[in-house]
């Protein structure tokens, strides 16, 4: 079964503090996503990544970094958080071969900005 | 630009049908359905290829109209499991990997 791992559930940060969102998957996925979920927004895409140290702006990648040094690993980078960076974040990843294979999903990181 | 879905949110009782609408300004090269239930990641129902294919998972089944660029999803004699919200998702190319967007989702509730 594939497994993608948000290394934390919740997590309260204060403005300004540089925050780290890991994600891990166990499937040898090439792709990986960050999403961002805000009610009545549904999945917005932040940024993607296809292969190590490859990397590609989503729809709304202001504020925002990444990180892919491994392929198993993909890091979501808040360089200096804000209130409005106050979300539930979701990573997802997928094969890259074949008829775009389904995205599976993280359980999300639910992040606080004070 | 994301898909747009309809409606937002739906009430039904049980046995109740419902469809959920999906439709992009692009053009669509496949649809995804997910669907998340409270507290949990989106879990992934179908995907459908090509333009009139109508797939299924329990009694829920999806159609794909690519010259309309939409889908629909169908909920069939609801059940009190298919509670949730559900999303359509579309890649923005024909590749295998790229932007995969999704729609702002539609809350179902599926009452006694």
């Amino acid at each position: 079964d594939v497994k993608v791992t948000q290394s934390s559930r919740y997590l309260v940060k204060r403005t300004g503090e540089k925050v780290f969102l890991e994600c891990v998957q166990d499937m040898d996925h090439e792709n990986m996503f960050w999403y961002r979920q805000d009610p009545g927004l549904g999945l917005r895409l932040i940024y993607f990544s296809y292969d190590v140290k490859m990397k590609e702006k989503g729809d709304i990648p202001e504020g925002y970094s990444v990180s892919r040094e491994k392929k198993e690993r993909f890091s979501l980078i808040l360089e200096s958080a804000s209130t409005n960076q106050t979300s539930m974040y979701l990573c997802a990843s997928s094969f890259a071969t074949g008829r775009r294979p389904p995205l599976h999903f993280g359980n999300g990181t639910r992040l606080t900005v004070t | 630009q994301q898909p747009v879905q309809s409606p937002q949110a739906v009430i039904l009782r049980e046995g109740e049908d419902a469809v959920i609408n999906c439709s992009s300004s692009k053009a669509l090269y496949s649809v995804h359905w997910y669907r998340q239930k409270h507290g949990e990641a989106p879990v992934f129902l179908m995907i459908l290829l090509k333009g009139g294919e109508q797939k299924g998972h329990e009694k829920i089944s999806a159609s794909f109209n690519e010259k309309k660029q939409q889908s629909s999803l169908y909920l069939t004699a609801s059940q009190l499991s298919y509670s949730g919200t559900y999303f359509c998702g579309t890649p923005v190319t024909t590749d295998s990997w790229g932007k995969f967007q999704f729609g702002a989702g539609t809350q179902v509730v599926v009452t006694p």
